[in-house]
């Protein structure tokens, strides 16, 4: 079967710059995504590693290295709305590759 | 405009009724799932399905049903509903391009008293 291991909770200023693991154990590893979660929302989709290497969107960006079953996902200048759990999220051979298995979430507290 | 939707956004109801989540997508994806979590928790899939006609069951047991007989309409039964199913169920869906990105509801939150 497939686990996922994140931080449940990360803490940072505004500002500042924070880093979330995962680490997985998956069989036929197909790619890497992370999710935002405000409290009381829904999920929403921030970026996907299917290839080793950094993907940078705005800024937020994911990394993966598949050689050692890993990957992070960075936000740089944090801002107060970035108060939300993030998941990662893998797809791999489970289900053929249609579907994602979520890990238990990263809470990110952004202070003053 | 191209959206996902979920009715009710509550439901409070009592153990022993039928309930049926409804979840409608105007995107025109072939694929679309049903999660359940529990707050502050991960996601669990309890059933997904490819396109029309096809439904499979997810890693989460569950007593559940669905039905997909329209591109657009991916509804989830409850025939007898107990507290042990108090939660919040997720619709989503995807294109055929990417299994990755996945569209959400706004969610269900479900109690059975």
């Amino acid at each position: 079967g497939q686990s996922l291991e994140q931080p449940s909770e990360v803490t940072a200023v505004e500002g500042a710059i924070v880093q979330i693991n995962c680490t997985y154990q998956t069989s036929g590893f197909y790619g890497l995504s992370w999710y935002q979660q405000h409290d009381g929302g829904a999920p929403t989709f921030l970026s996907y590693n299917a290839l080793d290497g950094l993907e940078e969107t705005g800024r937020f960006s994911s990394f993966l290295s598949r050689s050692d079953s890993y990957g992070y996902l960075l936000l740089q200048e944090l801002q107060m709305k970035d108060s939300a759990s993030y998941f990662c999220a893998v797809r791999d051979r489970n289900s053929g590759y249609s579907t994602l298995t979520f890990g238990k979430g990263t809470m990110l507290l952004v202070s003053p | 405009e191209a959206d996902i939707y979920q009715t009710p956004r509550y439901l409070v109801i009592g153990t022993g009724k039928k309930i049926t989540l409804e979840c409608s997508q105007t995107m025109g994806h072939d694929k679309m799932y049903w999660y359940q979590q529990d707050p502050g928790m991960e996601l669990h899939l309890i059933h997904y399905s490819y396109g029309v006609n096809s439904t499979e069951k997810g890693d989460l047991s569950s007593e559940s049903t669905v039905s997909r007989i329209r591109t657009e309409h991916f509804p989830l039964t409850l025939e007898s509903a107990r507290p042990s199913h108090t939660s919040q169920y997720l619709c989503a869906s995807s294109g055929s391009e990417s299994y990755n990105e996945q569209f959400f509801g706004p969610g269900t939150r479900l109690t059975v008293l």
